[in-house]
């Protein structure tokens, strides 16, 4: 299995909902990281777990709270989000050891709509 | 501060023919190379890497060459498809800062029949 998945695909919410964003990898990797994607723009960089653990913020509004429950699964939680924030969120997961290839594998993605 | 820069944000290529883009990079700590291709509404697939100890690796239809001294390097697509018609990524991870991929402003290869 070399696939990351992400739930769901699509998701629309006011910014005074609370979401969830889900992210599931079986490849063993045991880090996991959070990106968002602006149209037209690279990804960016928000969150890295490495063995469950946070190891990485990159300076992340407190209105986005990540979660790693256990060495397959990502979540990233949402609450009090702004129209700003609407992107295409990102989930990859790859190898930690920096003797190893180092390439992560990304999931299709969540298009989150804040209206 | 992009320290990932891909110049050139499109290009056209015809089929059969060789696809060749480019990234340059400022951080001198860079030791690894990665390239992604991206489809609309999907997540960057990697396509190829490179470790700033060699300066080809070659993948079938793609190849990538690095130059450490003029802290450049490209993607060679040969021959060119339709099904070549993406975004692509150029990123870096450094030394000092791992898990952290930088990544170039993408180039949007479109393959003409």
């Amino acid at each position: 299995d070399t696939e990351v998945t992400q739930t769901p695909k699509h998701l629309v919410m006011g910014m005074t909902n609370k979401k969830s964003l889900k992210c599931e990898q079986h490849m063993g990797h045991r880090a996991m990281y959070w990106y968002k994607q602006k149209a037209k723009k690279p990804p960016e960089l928000m969150f890295v777990y490495s063995y469950e653990k946070l190891s990485i913020n990159e300076s992340v509004p407190s209105r986005f709270s990540p979660e790693c429950p256990n060495s397959s699964l990502l979540n990233l939680h949402l609450h009090a989000l702004q129209p700003e924030d609407s992107a295409l969120y990102l989930c990859a997961s790859s190898h930690p050891n920096r003797d190893r290839e180092e390439e992560q594998f990304f999931g299709p993605g969540t298009r989150l709509t804040v209206l | 501060d992009q320290q990932v820069k891909q110049n050139s944000p499109s290009l056209s290529v015809q089929e059969g023919r060789i696809s060749i883009l480019n990234c340059d990079y400022t951080n001198s700590m860079f030791d690894y190379f990665l390239w992604y291709k991206k489809y609309p509404a999907e997540g960057p697939t990697f396509l190829i890497s490179i470790s700033s100890i060699k300066d080809k690796n070659e993948d079938g239809r793609f190849t990538v060459f690095l130059n450490k001294s003029a802290k450049h390097l490209s993607l060679h697509i040969v021959p060119s498809q339709p099904g070549d018609s993406a975004v692509y990524f150029c990123a870096a991870i450094s030394t000092d800062s791992w898990g952290k991929l930088q990544f170039g402003a993408g180039t949007q290869v479109v393959v003409t029949p």
